[in-house]
């Protein structure tokens, strides 16, 4: 099984900067696309965005275009997603999670297979 | 306001069948977009469960299974267990917003 480990929970002042870290555990992690979801407590799940590693293709929701950066060191097997000006309502659990499909072009269709254990985002203003 | 549209709340007594309805359109489910369901428990991350319209994972039961009508897709559930009871989460794509989208999530209480 595919792991995802997420970097640890936060506590910012709205206005400062936070880039948050996945970790995938597994050789071929560059040919996955990796998603940000967002949950707010008690609340449902939002997309966010998606990365592909290999070549940082990304896709953004319109709701987060603008507000949060993606990124990936396929180096490291890692994946990034970053706040420059963080606001309260920034606060809530983000998840990254993997589709199920290896592929360069990006499979709509493809789950979430694997999840990240989330980390926990607090902004306090 | 979440673009596919789940129940709330449900709940069943142990043994017996629950459905999730969840309700898109036609910019997504009623476009032929795959919809998949997946399981939270308090506290914890999202679990595939059904992936397509009605394939489980390796270790989900049968017990769990989708049927698709239209632009809604119905999460079904029979035996009732009390390890059930957590939230429920569909998930599709939508061409419109060219994007992923949730529903806003269903809570299974098993009585």
């Amino acid at each position: 099984e595919v792991q995802l480990v997420q970097s640890g929970a936060e506590v910012k002042k709205a206005g400062e900067s936070l880039r948050i870290s996945c970790r995938l555990s597994e050789y071929t992690f560059p040919n996955y696309w990796i998603g940000w979801v967002r949950q707010v407590s008690g609340k449902g799940l939002e997309w966010i965005g998606i990365i592909y590693p290999d070549d940082s293709q990304t896709r953004y929701s319109p709701s987060f275009q603008g507000q949060v950066t993606m990124s990936a060191d396929k180096s490291i097997s890692v994946v990034y997603l970053q706040w420059s000006s963080l606001k309260a309502s920034d606060s809530g659990m983000y998840y990254c999670a993997r589709l199920s499909v290896a592929s360069h072009i990006v499979v709509v269709t493809a789950p979430f297979q694997d999840w990240g254990q989330g980390t926990v985002v607090t902004v306090s203003s | 306001q979440s673009v596919l549209t789940q129940p709330p709340a449900v709940s069943g007594a142990p043994g017996r069948r629950v459905t999730i309805s969840c309700t898109g359109s036609s910019s997504n489910i009623g476009s032929g977009y795959d919809v998949h369901w997946y399981k939270q428990l308090p506290g914890a991350a999202p679990k595939l469960l059904i992936s397509g319209d009605s394939s489980r994972p390796s270790g989900v039961p049968g017990r769990f299974s989708a049927s698709k009508s239209g632009t809604s897709v119905s999460l079904v559930i029979t035996g009732l267990r009390p390890e059930d009871e957590a939230d429920y989460y569909c998930h599709s794509y939508d061409i419109g917003l060219s994007g992923w989208v949730f529903g806003g999530g269903t809570k299974l209480t098993v009585l």
